[in-house]
């Protein structure tokens, strides 16, 4: 089992509307990550949340944005969709000091723009 | 900027051939190192990583890599494919408070 449940697994939105996709993280993982990746290509880094704050991003525009709560689930949200931003969104969870006790991924949510 | 390198984009082994994957990574300290696969329409399983220690780390389904530091790389190796290892292999990296980094990816065929 992953530990990491995203919703929904798939999710159609018009050019123009705003989009949340949620993760729920693995029990005591404080991190989260989130990851675009457009179909052929490796997963993209878009920003990581620890503890509620964001820590990191990646080459993405600020339409992007993500909430981490307390529980540690977390949300990403994308304003002013994009034919481009048709992609599988992966979220991760991790503890965020220790890197090496790896990544857990999600199964994603399949977010297509038409 | 660390960078994770896959030279391979598709490669196409008879099941029982041994796999060889290649990973080179560009960072100045050595990194935390990952392997993943992914089947389609799936997210990604870890299959084994590498901190420090015994550069020859055991993964889960029979997988394996070795760490080279003089040549910064991390190749994925299975001495006997079978037709289920037939998915999109991806070597990751982090180091300090860098995120994960991934490689373009390695799709492989398996054919009998």
């Amino acid at each position: 089992e992953t530990g990491v449940t995203q919703s929904p697994t798939h999710l159609i939105k018009t050019r123009g509307q705003q989009v949340t996709l949620r993760c729920s993280s693995q029990s005591g993982h404080n991190t989260v990550s989130w990851y675009q990746q457009a179909l052929g290509q490796g997963p993209q880094f878009i920003f990581q949340y620890y503890r509620e704050e964001e820590n990191g991003r990646g080459n993405f525009p600020p339409r992007f944005s993500g909430l981490q709560f307390p529980n540690y689930s977390s949300e990403l949200n994308v304003n002013a969709l994009e034919l481009d931003d048709s992609a599988l969104y992966l979220c991760a969870s991790s503890i965020g000091d220790k890197p090496f006790s790896g990544y857990t991924f999600g199964s994603g949510t399949r977010l297509t723009v038409v | 900027a660390q960078s994770v390198t896959q030279p391979d984009i598709h490669i196409t082994v008879s099941e029982g051939a041994s796999l060889e994957l290649r990973c080179n990574y560009s960072y100045g300290a050595t990194p935390y190192l990952f392997w993943y696969v992914q089947s389609p329409g799936q997210g990604l399983q870890l299959l084994l990583k590498y901190f420090s220690g015994d550069t020859l780390v055991q993964g889960i389904k029979g997988f394996e890599a070795e760490f080279k530091r003089s040549q910064s790389s991390f190749n994925l190796r299975k001495p006997s494919v079978h037709w289920s290892d037939a998915a999109e292999y991806f070597c990751a990296s982090v180091s300090g408070n860098t995120p994960l980094v991934f490689g373009k990816g390695t799709r492989l065929s398996v054919i009998a």
